[in-house]
């Protein structure tokens, strides 16, 4: 399988700050990103989609003003969280895809403490 | 609306005991399921899935899912689990240009010694 890289693997901040997590495909171009959330007993929900040097498209309820997504190459995309809230704590999870892709590929989560 | 339902949370076997994760599906057109496994702080890694043609499809650790389109079920089975086989499974259906995956809820496994 693909080789993905996602970190920080944690991170703990405090409300009102920003934190950013940034996604990898190491072994291959990711031409199409996605970001999901996890909340404790739920399912992965999808946040948004973003495709390389395009605007992300956004789930319907996710803020685009505080889930920043950039997806400036086709090896790296990051998302930041700006002024951070507790209800924001959750996992987070990056999931690049291949043009050609029929599979999934995913890395492998941040867990996000806001306190 | 496309869903995934996992009913169980948890479950909890003994090693070399058999296993079935049940998962069922909506969505309107044919899906693309998938079967993916988590281990603690590991991302997820895909044990197997189902496009089309026999409904039987086998994938990596010994797994299996048999799609039953009259059931809407995907369940997830092996017949002699491993210690190692402790995670959390996720089942999840893709539409049909890979866009979207719609997943379940987990379902953890325990595996007794």
């Amino acid at each position: 399988g693909a080789v993905v890289s996602q970190h920080p693997s944690r991170v703990i901040c405090k409300s009102g700050t920003s934190v950013k997590i940034e996604c990898r495909s190491l072994d291959f171009q990711a031409t199409t990103m996605f970001w999901y959330r996890q909340f404790p007993k739920q399912s992965l929900m999808l946040m948004a989609t973003s495709n390389e040097g395009s605007k992300a498209t956004y789930e319907q309820g996710v803020e685009k003003d505080k889930f920043l997504i950039n997806h400036a190459s086709l090896t790296l995309s990051t998302l930041t969280v700006t002024s951070a809230h507790p209800e924001d704590s959750s996992f987070y999870i990056c999931s690049p895809r291949r043009g050609d892709g029929t599979e999934a590929f995913f890395g492998q989560g941040t867990r996000l403490t806001v306190v | 609306a496309q869903s995934v339902t996992q009913p169980d949370i948890h479950i909890t076997v003994s090693e070399g005991a058999s296993l079935e994760l049940r998962c069922n599906y909506s969505y309107g057109a044919t899906p693309y399921l998938f079967w993916y496994v988590q281990s603690p702080g590991q991302g997820l890694q895909l044990l197997l899935k189902y496009f089309s043609g026999d409904t039987l499809v086998q994938g990596i650790k010994g797994f299996e899912a048999e799609f039953k389109r009259s059931q809407s079920s995907f369940n997830l089975r092996k017949p002699s689990v491993h210690w190692s086989d402790a995670a959390e499974y996720f089942c999840a259906v893709g539409d049909n240009n890979f866009n979207k995956f719609y997943f379940g809820s987990g379902t953890k496994l325990n595996v007794k010694p």
